[in-house]
This record gives C-alpha cells, sequence and structure tokens, in this order.
C-alpha cells in the first residue's frame, strides 16, 4: 500500500518568507508526527497529532512554526518568517495509534532557506 | 527526559564481517526502544523494535538486537554484513509517559567495504 508522502520535496526560499509543507500519512493511521533532521543529526521531533488535535507540540522550536490537521488526515506544517537556520529536512511519520505503535516515515521535505 | 547516544559516528567494516553498532539511553522509567535506517535520500525504515518481553529482538535483513536493562544498552548487531547494508543507522528511544515522541540518536554511517 502507499505509505507516508510529503510535498514537496525540495523547497527553496528566502529569509523572511512563509513555508508550508505537507504531508499525506498512511491512510486509517490516527497519529501523525512531524519531526526536523540537521545536517549530521538524528531526527528532533516538533510535534504529535492524534486525530485533529496536537497532542504534544513542546518540540516546536518557537512561534514561527505552526502544524494543522484539519480533517484527522493530511497535516501542514506552517513556518513564518524562515531563518537561515530553519534549513534541515522536515520529516513527517503516522502511526496507527499512539503509544508505542511503529512510526512510518515519510522521504522528507528538504527546506533551504537563502 | 529521555536521551540517546550512540557511540560511534563513522563505523567502516568489510563486506562478510560481523558488525555492532551500539546505542546507550538514558531513562528514568520504562522504554521501548527502536532501530532505524536510513538509505540515501530516503526516508527511515524501521529495522526493529523492543517493547517488552525477549531480550533478544530480530528485524529485518539479518540484524538483531538486544535490550540490556542493567547496562541501558541497546546494540544492533549483524553476523555478517553487505556492501547494501552501507546506510545512516538510527537508535530511538520512547517512554510511556512522554506520550509518543521518539528521541533519537545522532546516527552511525555503517559503510561496507569491498
Amino acid at each position: 500500500g502507499a505509505g507516508v508522502s510529503q510535498t514537496p520535496s525540495n523547497k527553496v526560499t528566502e529569509k523572511g518568507k512563509y513555508v508550508e509543507l505537507r504531508c499525506d500519512p498512511i491512510s486509517g493511521h490516527t497519529a501523525l508526527y512531524w519531526y526536523r533532521q540537521s545536517l549530521g543529526q538524528g531526527p528532533e521531533f516538533l510535534i504529535y497529532f492524534q486525530g485533529t488535535g496536537a497532542a504534544d507540540d513542546s518540540g516546536l522550536p518557537n512561534d514561527r512554526f505552526f502544524a494543522v490537521r484539519p480533517e484527522g488526515s493530511v497535516s501542514t506544517l506552517k513556518i513564518q518568517r524562515t531563518e537561515r537556520g530553519d534549513s534541515a529536512v522536515y520529516l513527517c511519520a503516522s502511526s496507527l495509534s499512539g503509544g508505542k505503535q511503529t512510526q512510518y516515515f515519510g522521504p522528507g521535505t528538504r527546506l533551504l532557506v537563502l | 527526559a529521555q536521551s540517546v547516544t550512540q557511540l560511534d559516528s563513522q563505523v567502516p567494516v568489510f563486506e562478510e564481517a560481523p558488525v555492532e553498532l551500539r546505542c546507550n539511553y538514558s531513562s528514568s522509567v520504562s522504554v521501548y526502544l527502536f532501530w532505524y535506517v536510513q538509505y540515501p535520500n530516503q526516508g527511515l525504515q524501521l529495522l526493529l523494535k523492543y517493547l517488552s518481553g525477549s531480550t533478544l529482538v530480530k528485524g529485518i535483513n539479518g540484524f538483531e538486537a538486544e535490550f540490556n536493562k542493567s547496562q541501558t544498552s541497546f546494540h544492533l548487531r549483524k553476523p555478517s554484513v553487505h556492501i547494501s547494508d552501507t546506510a545512516e543507522y538510527f537508535c530511538a528511544v520512547g517512554q510511556e509517559t512522554s506520550g509518543s515522541r521518539l528521541t533519537f540518536g545522532e546516527g552511525t554511517q555503517l559503510t561496507v567495504n569491498p
């Protein structure tokens, strides 16, 4: 079956601009996660959705970052006033439910802020 | 708070040699553990996981790992590696008191040489 998909695969933007990154989870998965992976580092947790609501957003670095999942399926990560330090690969994952369920990852969106 | 340390950032080995990738975690509560593999320009793929029960866990592609609670370790092993095992390997820990977030190590680059 189809896995987690993310669009775009690459995004280049200028400092100060607004960007949106999209994630399509595996059908039927109620849990959705966003992680950020900087060069040479492991993924770092950003936010976790259970259904439509953000169950844990403690990993969002500041108020420039926001994510939504209005219908409990597709999610959008939104970054306002981008900074060069936001450059990273943004990974989305989904799982059947939360807790110990295996998280299945998408290929990521590589964001470059010039 | 939980943390993960992958003791080797790079591990070069020859084809058909055994390999061990080391992972130590710190947590004050019960944990569950994962190993993921990341091939170039691809998403993270689950190798194996430990949730509870038997401490020796077998995964895909001939990999296995052993959970050692007293040493807070979850080392990954393979008795004979192939060129195709060349990839980045990530250890991740979750704990029930932290919801569904995973904390990842910084990764170990395994390079298998002919």
